[in-house]
């Protein structure tokens, strides 16, 4: 089955460190990935993608995320967090040949100051 | 362009009501989505489509109907409700089904007592 996995329920890291959000997937093919940000009672918003191309994407907010096709993994990245980085962030992969987007189930991000 | 909106923002309803969830966009994209979110169990598709007459099932279909008769509104429809259904509900719409980034509304919070 087709899958995307988003090991840590929650990161928390101080302000001015990196941060790192961790997302594997399992799915046949070469994948679309995608990585959004979700406010508290907000919806979900686009931070980056990849489709094809350099391995290292950037994105909004100063996130850029890494792809690795040997590991399967699409890890968030961003090299200073700021407090108000804080969200709820979710991996999700399209497969090539399919219409549906799968979401991993989320990891909380908490920034401390 | 004031992107996909939802109505209403909040609503409860008894066991066995029926109700439209209404969601609209104005970016003339046609691919929409529906997604319900549960906690700890990220976004999860219900129904979609990739163009005005054109649906398809996502993952958890059943209690649930659509229709796009236009490209700008696609409504979702509860038949009987049930406190299973009790969740967060987003709409997404992107200008195709494959590499192209998702635009999700504020979502509806529905409460089936």
């Amino acid at each position: 089955a087709q899958s995307v996995a988003q090991p840590e329920d929650q990161v928390n890291v101080a302000e001015g460190n990196p941060l790192t959000v961790k997302c594997t997937y399992s799915v046949s093919g070469n994948p679309y990935l995608f990585w959004y940000v979700q406010y508290p009672n907000r919806g979900l918003q686009f931070l980056l993608k990849y489709i094809t191309g350099d391995n290292l994407v950037k994105g909004s907010y100063g996130f850029e995320a890494e792809f690795n096709k040997s590991q399967t993994s699409f890890h968030l990245k961003k090299p200073s967090a700021l407090v108000s980085d804080s969200a709820l962030y979710f991996c999700a992969v399209r497969p090539q040949a399919g219409t549906a987007l799968i979401f991993g189930k989320g990891t909380t991000l908490s920034v401390s100051s | 362009n004031a992107g996909v909106t939802q109505t209403p923002k909040f609503q409860v309803l008894k066991t066995g009501q029926s109700m439209t969830l209404q969601c609209a966009q104005d970016m003339n994209h046609e691919y929409m989505s529906w997604y319900r979110q549960d906690p700890g169990m990220g976004l999860r598709l219900i129904h979609y489509s990739v163009g005005a007459g054109i649906t398809d099932q996502g993952e958890v279909p059943n209690g649930y109907n659509v229709s796009r008769s236009t490209t700008e509104d696609f409504p979702l429809r509860l038949l009987s409700a049930a406190p299973s259904q009790t969740s967060v509900y987003f709409c997404a719409s992107s200008y195709g089904p494959t590499g192209y980034e998702q635009y999700f509304g504020p979502g509806t919070r529905l409460t089936v007592t």
